[in-house]
């Protein structure tokens, strides 16, 4: 499968500063990044889509505001968190997917669990 | 919408034992499925699938079958081992965003 990175892997923050969320794939171009959260014990709940090139549409619900999505190029997407609040504490997943014959398959990065303070 | 419901957990099993992990789905359409592996500080990692009706995906000793009928995807293996102790996530999609269920963390004890 593709390999995808993420960093950092893990951030602890003050309420109120913003954090910048990297996703590179590093073998293929991706061209759509989907990213979800996941809270503790809750299942991963999609927040956006980005293309390359275009802006991001966002899930209902998710202030388009605070989480701004930066899809830089075909293997590099961002998410920043601004004015993060002790509620954005969470763990955040990039996902591109990739065509198979069929279906597309969607790889994951190895997430980015956010502590804010 | 479209939307997976899974068994809660946590699961714990001793080692050799048979698992079973249910889930069902609701969707439009004839979406393709999928169960999805986390093991611990890593990120998820497809671990078999199913794309039409009466399909079995399997690999690594895991098997799930298609049901339309019943609309499910359960999860089986016949002997687990201390190296399956991860969170299994039942996912459905294809053409659109992955839909995820909660996630069930499954430990093996030996």
């Amino acid at each position: 499968g593709a390999v995808v990175s993420q960093h950092p892997s893990w951030v602890i923050c003050k309420s109120g500063t913003s954090v910048k969320i990297e996703c590179r794939s590093l073998d293929f171009q991706a061209t759509t990044m989907f990213w979800y959260r996941q809270f503790p014990k809750q299942s991963l709940m999609l927040m956006a889509t980005s293309n390359e090139g275009s802006k991001a549409t966002y899930e209902q619900g998710v202030e388009k505001d605070k989480f701004l999505i930066n899809h830089a190029s075909l293997t590099l997407s961002t998410l920043t968190v601004t004015s993060a609040h002790p509620e954005d504490s969470s763990f955040y997943i990039c996902s591109p997917p990739g065509k198979r014959e069929s279906y597309n398959e969607q790889f994951f990065g190895p997430g980015t669990r956010l502590t804010v303070l | 919408g479209d939307s997976v419901t899974q068994m809660e957990g946590p699961v714990t099993l001793s080692e050799e034992a048979f698992l079973t992990i249910n889930c069902t789905y609701t969707a439009t359409g004839y979406p393709s499925l999928f169960w999805y592996v986390q093991y611990p500080g890593e990120g998820l990692q497809l671990l078999l699938k199913a794309t039409k009706a009466d399909d079995k995906g399997s690999n690594k000793g895991f098997e799930a079958t298609y049901r339309k009928e019943t609309t499910s995807f359960h999860l089986e293996k016949g002997s687990v081992q201390v190296s399956d102790s991860a969170v299994y996530f039942c996912a459905l999609g294809g053409n659109t965003p992955l839909v995820f269920g909660k996630g069930t963390r499954l430990s093996v004890i030996a």
